[in-house]
């Protein structure tokens, strides 16, 4: 089955800097490549995702770039706010998900 | 749009009693539904995928004697964990399929004791 790995596990980053998580999978036949946010005690909610046929996307702070060679896609926060703690999934084709990043942004 | 949603988001019950949680897609109808089990500071894994008129198809080592999962319309899916025990308490968590992609529930806090 797909296999899909995440780092780094925590992240803290100081206010007004960028975050990078990155993910890597096995299988090159997958085709979506969500990003999840989920906060304590609460469901994840899908923050930004990119298909298979597009390198790069971004939505205001936000971006995912894909490598499908490398097989590796990539999450980047822009200009970081406390609001923007949370534990990060990356996801393959909507049912693997990586084991998550905890990012935290000291104010 | 695409608001899913969970009832009860929290459930304390006896080892032994059988739990029911319903999983609503609000806005949006779904043909198919997940049911996702999380520990504390892990990730999600995957139980099933629950299919509007047709039985779930589980993921390898998940009993689906113990987890009966029920998709009887394209709003709703219930799982249902029969005779629970200590070790089945977990942060339980529903999505459905839209166009737009995977959209989950708040999940539901199961503590058996």
């Amino acid at each position: 089955g797909e296999n899909v790995e995440q780092h780094p596990s925590t992240l803290s980053v100081q206010e007004g800097d960028s975050a990078v998580i990155k993910c890597t999978y096995s299988d090159s036949a997958s085709n979506y490549f969500p990003w999840y946010k989920q906060e304590l005690g609460k469901g994840p909610q899908l923050i930004i995702d990119i298909r298979s046929n597009v390198g790069e996307k971004k939505d205001q702070r936000i971006a995912v770039t894909l490598n499908k060679t490398a097989k590796h896609f990539s999450l980047h926060i822009t200009e970081t706010q406390p609001e923007d703690s949370a534990v990060y999934f990356c996801a393959v084709d909507d049912m693997r998900f990586g084991a998550g990043t905890r990012l935290t942004v000291k104010p | 749009g695409a608001v899913v949603s969970q009832h009860p988001s929290w459930v304390i019950c006896k080892s032994g009693t059988s739990v029911k949680i319903e999983c609503r897609s609000l806005d949006f109808q779904a043909t198919t539904m997940f049911w996702y089990r999380q520990f504390p500071k892990q990730s999600l894994m995957l139980m099933a995928t629950s299919n509007e008129g047709s039985k779930a198809t589980y993921e390898q080592g998940v009993e689906k004697d113990k987890f009966l999962i029920n998709h009887a319309s394209l709003t709703l899916s219930t799982l249902t964990v029969t005779s629970a025990h200590p070790e089945d308490s977990s942060f339980y968590i529903c999505s459905a399929l839209a166009v737009r992609g995977q959209f989950f529930g708040p999940g539901t806090r199961l503590t058996v004791l």
